[in-house]
């Protein structure tokens, strides 16, 4: 059974701070999906990465792949208001749907 | 990116009713659709798979006699929750997946959700 672990699962934080969710996984898959879902709402993507080594960038956001350690990050650079949101990652084994960690749950405080 | 609709995007039924969610892709042919469940400060869990043509899949623990999903083209997936109960309550989120249109191969494309409400 695959299984996708998310920490910290609730992280506050000031604006301007830096910091970093991780992700663990116990499968092979090389595919790892990032998604942010405000309250409400659905899910939004932010980052696929489909190769070992990969790492993507988007404003404040980064993500980075290390498929031998089973390991995928999310780094927040100079954290601001808006980014308060609850973060999933996600694996993909391709024959099934995503198997999501917990969700970060994201409140970034002026 | 690629775009998928839900309908309704939110209901309110009576106990031992059914509802019927729709889940169209509106610019590509998903040639796979998934069904999420998600509950209140909790994760999504994956309740099915659909392939188009095929009979569903459904993942261990979820009744599919009480959970119908019909893949009937290319674009459209629909889900029956029948014989609801207040426990159904819940946030329904389908995604799809294809190679047509504007849809890349390794993307889940989300629907907006239905929000379900059993009195």
């Amino acid at each position: 059974e695959l299984k996708v672990e998310q920490n910290p699962l609730f992280l506050s934080m000031q604006e301007g701070k830096n910091y970093t969710i991780y992700c663990n996984y116990s499968t092979t898959s090389d595919r790892l999906y990032w998604y942010r879902q405000d309250p409400g709402k659905s899910l939004e993507s932010l980052f696929v990465l489909l190769s070992n080594g990969a790492v993507k960038q988007e404003g404040r956001l980064m993500a980075s792949l290390d498929t031998k350690a089973r390991l995928s990050t999310l780094h927040i650079t100079a954290a601001v208001h808006d980014l308060s949101a609850t973060y999933f990652c996600a694996v993909d084994d391709f024959a099934d749907g995503l198997t999501f960690g917990k969700g970060t749950h994201l409140i970034i405080q002026p | 990116g690629a775009v998928v609709s839900q309908h309704p995007s939110w209901v309110i039924c009576k106990s031992g009713t059914s509802v019927k969610i729709e889940c169209r892709s509106l610019d590509f042919q998903a040639t796979t659709m998934f069904w999420y469940r998600q509950f209140p400060k909790q994760s999504l869990m994956l309740m099915a798979t659909s392939n188009e043509g095929s009979k569903a899949t459904y993942e261990q623990g979820v009744e599919k006699d009480k959970f119908l999903i019909n893949h009937a083209s290319l674009t459209l997936s629909t889900l029956t929750v029948t014989s609801a109960h207040p426990e159904d309550s819940s946030f329904y989120i389908c995604s799809a997946r294809g190679t047509s249109g504007r849809a890349l191969f390794y993307e889940q494309y989300f629907g907006p959700g239905t929000r379900l409400t059993v009195t």
